[in-house]
Parts: C-alpha cells; structure tokens; sequence
C-alpha cells in the first residue's frame, strides 16, 4: 500500500462511452501524475501537475481530459476513446522538493476499450 | 527519443546467483536515479535510489551503482530469491527538470 488510490481497477468501455478515473492521495504530496503503460512499450507520461496547475500535457489526445480540484485529487476523464486506449493508467503522486524525488505510485486501472 | 534505455527487456537468474540489471541514460541534467519494482496489476514501487554524488548505494540484497562517465547504472541483487521475479524499471530525474523518465522495464525471472 504506497498511499495512492486509484479506482476503478479495472473498466472496460465501448469506444462512444464516458468515463473518468479517479486517483486519490493524502501524503501531503503536491504533485500528481497520469502514466500509461502499453505492451512492450515504457511508462508514458501524460499529464503532470503540481499544486493543482497543469504543468505538463505531453501531447496527449483531446479524448483524454484531467482535471485536478485539489492536490490530493486527480482525474483523468475518458470519451470517445479507441481499442488502443487500452492501457494499465497509473497515477502517481511525489512530495515537494527537487524534481526527481521518489514518486509513489497507485496500482492502476486497467482499461479496455472494447 | 528515450532518455532512460534498458536495453535487456528480460533476464532469468537462478535462485541464489547475482542479478544484474542494467540502465543507460543520456539526459546530463539528471542527478538523481531510481529502481522501481513492479508486480503483475501492480503500480511500481519504489526500490532502490542513488544520487549523482555517488556511485554506490547499498540496502540490504540490493545495491545500486553509477557511472557517471559512461552515463550508466545497474542494480545488483544478491542473492537472488524466487520473489524477485518482477519487471524493473530504471527511472532518472533531475533537480530543474521536475518529473522522472522511465525506461522500458526489464522483467527479471528467478528460478529454483
């Protein structure tokens, strides 16, 4: 148990369906993160903020929208989305401090797109 | 392109014997570096970590070492146990940069 909570663990969708993820962490840490991890490919980031402001959107499709109301909170809303969507989405969440602080992660949503 | 390559994507140990799982880097603003273990329908976890200050860190069966020179890392598990068996992913970040890069991950296998 690392103190990141993601739910749900898993969904699966139909590509016209909305859904949201949510992630949840009360470590007092500032910045959260969303990561995609596809087969045989390395963990992706998607979106990073820090004290609830987006500071990274790493070219990431619209269909793909977070949201972040508070810095224990994070969001990542799904429509429209395609079969290669699906993914294991990890979210993670790291103090303040320097960047390259130890990140503490959640255990995923595994997502299928169907 | 990737800053943080692992290049062996598996590697299979027997119990007992050393692993050695290696990560090569080419970002020069990194100064910090970490292991990360993970589990089947498991998020990471933290594992090991190392700062550029130093080229040796050592907790228990795992140590880790830096070669700052030749921008490379490796983690060493001794003695290896069946429990290890686990994809690990090298991870490096630095002070300006303010998030960590990831290589692919290599799943390591220990056999009886």
């Amino acid at each position: 148990e690392t103190g990141v909570t993601q739910t749900p663990r898993h969904l699966v969708m139909g590509m016209t369906n909305k859904k949201s993820l949510k992630c949840e962490q009360h470590l007092g840490h500032n910045a959260m993160y969303w990561y995609k991890q596809s087969a045989k490919k390395p963990l992706e980031l998607m979106f990073v903020y820090n004290f609830k402001e987006q500071t990274e959107n790493n070219s990431v499709p619209s269909r793909f929208s977070p949201e972040c109301p508070n810095s224990s909170h994070l969001f990542l809303h799904l429509h429209t989305l395609q079969p290669e969507d699906s993914a294991l989405y990890l979210c993670a969440s790291s103090p303040p401090g320097p960047g390259g602080t130890e990140a503490f992660f959640g255990q995923g949503t595994r997502l299928t797109v169907v | 392109d990737q800053q943080v390559k692992q290049n062996s994507p598996s590697l299979s140990v027997q119990e007992g014997r050393i692993s050695i799982l290696n990560c090569d880097y080419t970002n020069s603003m990194f100064d910090y570096f970490l292991w990360y273990k993970k589990y089947p329908a498991e998020g990471p976890t933290f594992l090991i970590s190392i700062s550029s200050i130093k080229d040796k860190n050592e907790d228990g069966r795992f140590t880790v070492f830096l070669n700052k020179s030749a921008k490379h890392l490796s983690l060493h598990i001794v003695p290896s146990q069946p429990g290890d068996s686990a994809v690990y992913f090298c991870a490096s970040g630095g002070s300006t940069l303010g998030r960590l890069y990831f290589g692919r991950g290599t799943q390591l296998t220990v056999w009886p």
